[in-house]
């Protein structure tokens, strides 16, 4: 079956680095682009932006420039999100989502979801 | 703020008829789609397209689109849909996807 399973939770420090593992089964992993979804502690859901997995080119949301790289190893199937310089507010749980279009290319939606990697920042 | 704009609490008694709105210019032109999110676990797609369920989530779920507004109904409500929806479209511009604020639905 269609699967993305996620690494496991990090307690990180500020201005260290987090590296999140998304890996892909039961599909072609280069035909579905992957998206990255932020959820703060009691939030609800922030679209970060996504990856052409067969391209290798990002896309980001407003808000996640700089300090945030998408990035994939296709020969293992798998997405990457790196945050580098980790404040207190970036303290939230990440998703991974694959991303799939109907038949016209026009409309799009998520599934499956990763179960989700919780990053902890706190000194 | 979010560009889809949902409410942020409803309510429904058990058995009854509940539905969830999203509003947002961007509705006019794309569909949404509805996600459930229970504690602690990730969101799962319930409604995609026109009015499409993925495998094994129950009929009960439905949605439809009017102007700009996407409702994701719950027909006979069960104490396991209590849950927080999301429905996520495109923004203004439609080169993004963005999510609504999401509704917390109690059963009562």
């Amino acid at each position: 079956q269609v699967q993305l399973v996620q690494s496991g939770s990090e307690l990180k420090k500020p201005g260290a680095s987090v590296k999140v593992s998304c890996k892909a089964s039961g599909y072609t992993f280069t035909s579905y682009a992957m998206n990255w979804v932020r959820q703060a502690p009691g939030q609800g859901l922030e679209w970060m932006g996504w990856i052409n997995t067969n391209t290798g080119n990002p896309t980001y949301a407003q808000g996640f420039t700089g300090r945030f790289v998408f990035s994939l190893d296709t020969s293992v199937s798998t997405a990457y999100l790196q945050i580098s310089s980790l404040k207190a507010e970036d303290t939230a749980v990440y998703y991974c989502a694959r991303d799939v279009f109907d038949s016209s290319g026009y409309h799009n939606w998520f599934d499956p979801w990763g179960q989700g990697t919780l990053v902890t920042v706190s000194s | 703020s979010s560009e889809l704009t949902q409410d942020p609490a409803v309510s429904v008694a058990l058995g009854q008829t509940v539905r969830i709105t999203c509003q947002g210019d961007s509705l006019r032109s794309y569909y949404a789609s509805w996600y459930q999110q229970k504690p602690g676990q990730a969101p799962v797609l319930v409604i995609y397209g026109k009015n499409n369920r993925p495998s094994g989530i129950p009929d009960r779920f439905s949605g439809s689109s009017s102007g700009n507004t996407a409702s994701l109904t719950i027909t006979g409500a069960q104490a396991e849909d209590e849950a927080d929806y999301y429905c996520n479209s495109r923004d203004s511009s439609g080169n993004h996807p963005v999510f609504g604020g999401g509704t917390k639905l109690t059963v009562l």
